[in-house]
């Protein structure tokens, strides 16, 4: 089945810098999206990618979907207190709502005021 | 914006009870639901997809049996983990897309919290 490699595991960051969080995938994605997960709760989207090679931002996320279609990365700048959390990636296999996500390992942000 | 409510947040129950938990699509309509378990420090793992109107789907290892699921209305799905034991304690997290839509991302309910004793 497809697999999603998510690195870095964790992260130790101070409160100001920025972040980058990457996956890769054996196969290709027609959709890959970014989450954030705060302890007890559901994960809530970030960004959503659509396009091969595309970059899309909101506020200080930037995200990318990979020329390939097999690998995305995230980056945070001047990182906040608020920020931390578990950040994961999906990738869709279709193009529809009805489409499966497979899940990348997640990364723990941790930001030291 | 899309919104996916799921209850309860929090059940706890006695081994060998059943337990039922809901996922409601709150401004839209989805045709398809998904059902997540989510173990301590680890990532989402799906379950099983739920299709309104027909027979959910699976994923291999995941006993239909235990874990049923009613797909009734476009905007409700629910899951009953049958016969709950120690083992089956976790976080369980719904998603749902819009229906019809191209490119819609899935948005998920706030996930609950089983505690099995």
């Amino acid at each position: 089945g497809q697999q999603l490699n998510q690195s870095p595991q964790s992260m130790f960051i101070q409160e100001g810098e920025d972040v980058s969080m990457n996956c890769t995938s054996s196969s290709i994605f027609n959709t890959w999206l970014w989450y954030k997960q705060d302890p007890g709760e559901g994960p809530v989207l970030l960004i959503a990618l659509y396009k091969a090679g595309e970059l899309t931002s909101n506020g200080r996320l930037t995200a990318q979907f990979g020329i390939t279609r097999k690998d995305s990365f995230l980056n945070i700048s001047a990182s906040i207190p608020s920020d931390v959390g578990i950040y994961f990636c999906a990738g869709q296999d279709g193009e529809t709502s009805g489409s499966r996500l497979t899940f990348g390992e997640g990364t723990q942000l941790t930001v030291n005021p | 914006g899309a919104v996916v409510s799921q209850h309860p947040s929090r059940v706890i129950c006695k081994s060998g009870t059943s337990v039922k938990i809901e996922c409601r699509s709150l401004d839209f309509q989805a045709t398809t639901m998904f059902w997540y378990r989510q173990f301590p420090k680890q990532s989402l793992m799906l379950m099983a997809t739920s299709n309104e109107g027909s027979k959910a789907t699976y994923e291999q290892g995941v006993e239909k049996d235990k874990f049923l699921i009613n797909h009734a209305s476009l905007t409700l799905s629910t899951l009953t983990v049958t016969s709950a034991h120690p083992e089956d304690s976790s976080f369980y997290i719904c998603s749902a897309g819009r229906l019809g839509s191209y490119n819609s991302p899935l948005h998920f309910g706030n996930g609950t919290r089983l505690t099995v004793t």
